[in-house]
């Protein structure tokens, strides 16, 4: 069965903390590995990857997949408050020519404090 | 606002009660998916359809769900005859086709079923 598992479950650091939260998979047909950061609403896009050792950087927050290890993660630096939120790691698997579905892992839990 | 967009918001039904939500996905976005998220859980495949046609479907879419987008366009879930484990939040996505293009989440649909 595919999964896709997250680590740890949950965080609690000081602002201006590193963090670094961990996504496992194994899926039947990769397409590519997305995180999404999910406050109390819907989840929002942060980074789509697709080829290994490849970084995707957007201001404090970076990612990186590893195709061969099947893993990937996500970095916070300096983190502040308003990173509190939950951090969901999904895998897009194609399933019908160009279609595709995410599988998501159960989330990571960040609470930054001050 | 141009986002995909989901109504009711909430949702509060008696079990055994039928209840229909709406998603109106992002307008050039021909592909629209639904998702079912628990606490403490990431976000579940539902289904997914490609313009008016509905191309998958999960096991966990029992015969009491059934999802239409007559237009291809917004699309309907319906649950018939309500039970307390169908108590969640029901989320919509869209994206573009092709495989350089994520999914956008609505704000979602949480039902309560007492």
């Amino acid at each position: 069965e595919d999964k896709v598992v997250q680590s740890p479950l949950s965080l609690v650091v000081h602002e201006g903390d590193t963090v670094t939260l961990n996504c496992s998979y194994e899926v039947t047909n990769f397409r590519s590995l997305l995180w999404y950061k999910q406050e109390k609403k819907a989840p929002t896009f942060l980074f789509m990857l697709t080829s290994s050792g490849i970084e995707k950087k957007s201001g404090r927050l970076s990612s990186i997949l590893d195709k061969k290890e099947l893993f990937s993660i996500l970095n916070i630096t300096a983190t502040q408050t308003g990173d509190s939120a939950i951090y969901l790691c999904a895998v897009e698997e194609s399933f019908t020519g160009t279609a595709s579905k995410l599988t998501f892992g159960t989330g990571t839990r960040l609470q930054v404090t001050l | 606002d141009t986002g995909v967009s989901q109504n009711p918001r909430h949702k509060i039904t008696k079990r055994g009660q039928n209840v229909t939500f709406r998603c109106d996905p992002i307008s050039e976005h021909n592909r629209l998916y639904w998702y079912r998220q628990t606490l403490g859980q990431g976000p579940e495949f539902l289904t997914y359809f490609q313009n008016e046609a509905q191309l998958e479907k999960s096991r966990l879419l029992s015969d009491r769900f059934s999802a239409e987008r007559p237009k291809g366009s917004f699309s309907t879930l319906e649950i018939q005859r309500t039970e307390q484990g169908d108590s969640a939040m029901y989320l919509c996505a869209s994206s573009l086709p092709g495989q350089l293009y994520t999914q956008y989440f609505g704000p979602g649909t949480r039902l309560t079923v007492l």
